[in-house]
């Protein structure tokens, strides 16, 4: 079965710190994907990053980093200098190669304050 | 562009109303896809269309309907809807094939409240 774990409910971080947001993630396929996705409380859910597991660097995408340790089976999402606009619920999802649909976490609410 | 439009944005309904949501993508994606949204929960898979045919329903009840009347758009028919129903409906939309990564985009939804 495949699960995707998101452990922290909430973060708080102040402007311009740096936030890692937690995910792990459970699959018995090698070739699987790994997506962020940011919802502000406009709901409006935001593509921010995909990590594939054959990938050997580490994704990035301006202020995203993605950590992924395979043994380990975590996707942990980095934002560097935190934004007012980065508060939102944030998503991890996982794909693998013969699903069509996401698996997502339950969500880290990032709560980002001046 | 990788905009995904969904109207209306709000939608207020009585039990015994039927109405439409509308989702139109403009990518050239062939996959299009229908999530259900509780506050404060992750969103959970309602119908996939692939090539506009049905390919997957997860055992939704039969007072939503899906349409796929071309490759661009996706509509929601709803009748007889119940309050437990009153969610943010999300659509998104993809590139068609097995490679996992198809990101999916998804629109800024539907939020529906049942009276």
């Amino acid at each position: 079965a495949q699960k995707i774990t998101q452990t922290q409910p909430g973060m708080f971080v102040q402007e311009k710190e740096a936030v890692t947001l937690d995910c792990t993630y459970d699959t018995s396929d090698q070739s699987y994907g790994l997506f962020w996705y940011k919802q502000p409380s406009s709901g409006e859910m935001i593509f921010l990053i995909y990590q594939g597991s054959y990938d050997e660097q580490n994704a990035t995408e301006g202020r995203y980093s993605l950590n992924f340790q395979k043994a380990r089976k975590s996707a942990n999402l980095v934002i560097s200098a935190s934004q007012l606009g980065d508060s939102a619920m944030y998503f991890c999802a996982l794909r693998n190669q013969a699903g069509t649909a996401l698996i997502f976490g339950k969500g880290t609410t990032l709560s980002v304050s001046s | 562009d990788t905009e995904v439009t969904q109207t209306p944005k709000h939608l207020v309904m009585g039990m015994t109303n039927k109405k439409s949501l509308k989702c139109e993508q403009h990518m050239g994606h062939r996959a299009m896809y229908w999530y259900k949204q509780k506050a404060k929960k992750p969103p959970e898979l309602m119908f996939v269309y692939s090539y506009e045919k049905l390919s997957i329903n997860e055992s939704v009840p039969s007072r939503f309907s899906p349409e796929c009347p071309n490759s661009s758009l996706l509509n929601l028919h709803l009748h007889a809807l119940q309050p437990e129903d009153s969610a943010l409906y999300l659509c998104a939309s993809s590139q068609e094939g097995g490679r996992v990564k198809n990101i999916q985009y998804f629109g800024a939804g539907t939020r529906l409240s049942v009276l």
